[in-house]
Formats: C-alpha cells, structure tokens, sequence
C-alpha cells in the first residue's frame, strides 16, 4: 500500500461542467475526509465518513457537492455546475483508531482550476 | 468553536539557524495535535503526531512539544537546510474527529 492516492492530479473545466474526482485510501482505514484548500489558506473541512456512512458535512459543501463511498473503500466527490469560486486544491485524507491514534494521512490532493 | 492560529505566518532565516513555529489552540479537548509539511502545489506531509495525553514528539531534527492547558504547541527545527523551506501547518483533531487547521508559516531557508 502506497498511501492515499487521489486522481486526477490536475482539472481544468469550464465553468457549469461537472467534475468527479477519486480518493483511495490507505487500505485498512475506516475513516475518510475530504478537505478544501485555496491558496495562503489552510485546509477547510468537507466532509467525513467513517465505513461508507457520511457522518457530517461542513455548511460549505453546497447542494452542487456530493460525496460518496459506497463500500467503505475508495470515495468520490462531484461537483455540478462548476463555478470559478470552485478552484481549489481538494484534499482526501483518512485515519483509522487504534487506541486513541488517529492520525490523518493525506493524499497528494487535486488541483481544479475552473475557467 | 475551535480556532488554530500560527504564527508567525512566514519567516526566512539563513541556513544553518535552529527555529521555532508557534501554534495555538482555543479548545484544549482534542485527541491529538499533528504538524505537516506542504510544498508548493503539492499535498500534505504528516511530520509528527503529538497525542493528548504526551508532552512531545522528535523525528530527526524536528521536536515538536505540546501544551494542552495553554493551547500552545511548537514545531522546534534544528540546523535547518535548504530543503526545508515549505509551508508548515498546525492542526488539531477535535472530538468529531475533523482536522481544524492554521493557515501556516510559510519558512524560506536562505542558502
């Protein structure tokens, strides 16, 4: 197992197009984020899932987003009608419990740029 | 609401010098405070996890220290090297288990 992995690396879209993107996790982890980054900022929370159960969403993630993760494995996050104040790096990160350690890894994350 | 700040928010120092991040917390429940590392364009590094209950965690020439009653941890880098320019950031993980972050220190070694 490599780590967290994430694609695409790169997106570029037009404005109102919808995007997928996929996050695969380190294989033993239950849990699994997704975070927003823009730049000079740190990362904002999306959401959360723990097994394929979404268990909270931040007031960002718009009716436009949805996230899934249908067998508590890899997750997609849609966007729909892309807007410019989409572009951001998106970050996929997941941790599993072991005792009280929950220490997050993260992949390389996608960059989307829309035009 | 838990808020993370970092300070400072950026530094340059010539190569060689020994260095303190800051990072402060508003909520001292959490279960673990974690430092990553982050490149221009590219994702999260996971440097030092400090758990809730520890004081502080070495890997290499990074300690990082904790002090939940005061909110406060420090990333200490010891004779810093080029290649240790990067964003830092700080966060916290609360009792929903979401990361809350800082906005980071961005760190320039000069060579």
């Amino acid at each position: 197992d490599t780590g967290v992995s994430q694609d695409p690396r790169h997106k570029i879209t037009k404005r109102g197009q919808n995007v997928t993107f996929r996050c695969d996790p380190i294989s033993e982890h239950n849990r699994l984020y997704w975070y927003r980054q823009t730049l000079g900022q740190g990362p904002e929370f999306l959401t959360y899932f723990q097994n394929e159960a979404q268990l909270e969403k931040s007031r960002l993630l718009s009716d436009r987003f949805s996230a899934e993760r249908p067998k508590g494995s890899f997750s997609t996050l849609e966007i729909q009608r892309t807007e410019q104040g989409d572009s951001a790096m998106y970050l996929c990160a997941s941790s599993s419990r072991r005792g009280q350690e929950t220490e997050a890894f993260f992949g390389q994350g996608t960059r989307l740029t829309v035009v | 609401k838990q808020e993370v700040t970092q300070i400072p928010a950026a530094l340059s120092v010539p190569e060689g010098e020994n260095l303190v991040l800051n990072c402060s917390f508003t909520d001292s429940a959490i279960y673990n405070l974690q430092w990553f590392r982050q490149d221009p364009g590219k994702g999260l590094t996971s440097l030092l996890l400090i758990q809730s209950s520890q004081r502080e965690q070495t890997s290499g020439r990074l300690n990082a220290s904790l002090d939940k009653s005061s909110g406060r941890s420090t990333l200490y880098i010891a004779a810093s090297q080029p290649g240790d320019s990067a964003t830092y950031l700080c966060a916290v993980t609360g009792g929903n288990y979401q990361l809350i972050w800082g906005a980071g220190t961005k760190l320039i070694i000069k060579p």
